[in-house]
């Protein structure tokens, strides 16, 4: 079955620490991955994707996330936290082909930053 | 910018109650979807639609239909609302290319008593 675990629910760090959020994934094929945030009572914005090429893919606000294919991971870092980083995570996986735009979500990751 | 609108930003309904969430894009996207956001759970497909008058089911459809009359529009109808249907409902939009992107509304918060 298709599936994205993330298997941290909650993570708190303290603002200038670096963070680590992480993603496993169960798809047939290298799917498409996908990094989205999600601020208090707001919708989903895009952090990073990652198709193809480079493993080590750059986002916005800083992140970064690495693709390892014999893990199955897609673990998103930041090297230095900053206390609007504080909000929920979701690592999110898509077909190549075909139905575009149908992503497996995971579970999300709740980021709280101590000041 | 791509800009996805829910009209209903916040609802509380009855059970039994029929109810409807809208959903606007501004970007010609083929491609809308419903998710359904529950603590823990994530993000759920219940419906989507790659086109004017189709739709395709998602992975928890149970309880409810959708609507896409226009191309920019595509509605989510709770028939009779339960009390299970309380949650956050999040409207996407993605190009009919081969990209998978998707963007998002900002939600619709919806409780039923």
């Amino acid at each position: 079955a298709q599936s994205v675990t993330q298997p941290d629910i909650h993570i708190t760090v303290s603002e200038g620490a670096s963070l680590e959020l992480r993603c496993n994934y169960s798809y047939g094929a290298t799917p498409y991955l996908f990094w989205y945030v999600q601020s208090p009572g707001q919708g989903l914005q895009l952090l990073l994707k990652y198709f193809s090429g480079d493993t080590l893919v750059q986002g916005i606000k800083g992140f970064e996330a690495e693709f390892k294919r014999s893990q199955s991971s897609f673990n998103l870092r930041k090297p230095s936290v900053h206390w609007s980083d504080a909000a929920e995570y979701f690592c999110a996986v898509g077909p190549r082909s075909g139905n575009t735009g149908k992503l497996i979500f995971g579970q999300g990751t709740t980021l709280q930053v101590k000041p | 910018d791509v800009k996805v609108t829910q009209s209903s930003r916040y609802l509380v309904k009855r059970t039994g109650e029929k109810v409807f969430l809208e959903c606007v894009q501004d970007m010609d996207h083929e491609n809308m979807f419903w998710y359904r956001q529950d603590p823990g759970l994530g993000l759920r497909l219940i419906y989507f639609s790659y086109d004017v008058k189709m739709k395709e089911k998602g992975d928890i459809p149970e309880g409810y239909s959708v609507s896409r009359e226009k191309k920019e529009r595509f509605s989510l109808i709770l028939e009779s609302a339960s009390t299970n249907q309380t949650s956050m409902y999040l409207c996407a939009s993605t190009t009919g290319g081969n990209t998978g992107e998707l963007f998002f509304g900002e939600g619709s918060r919806l409780t039923v008593l």
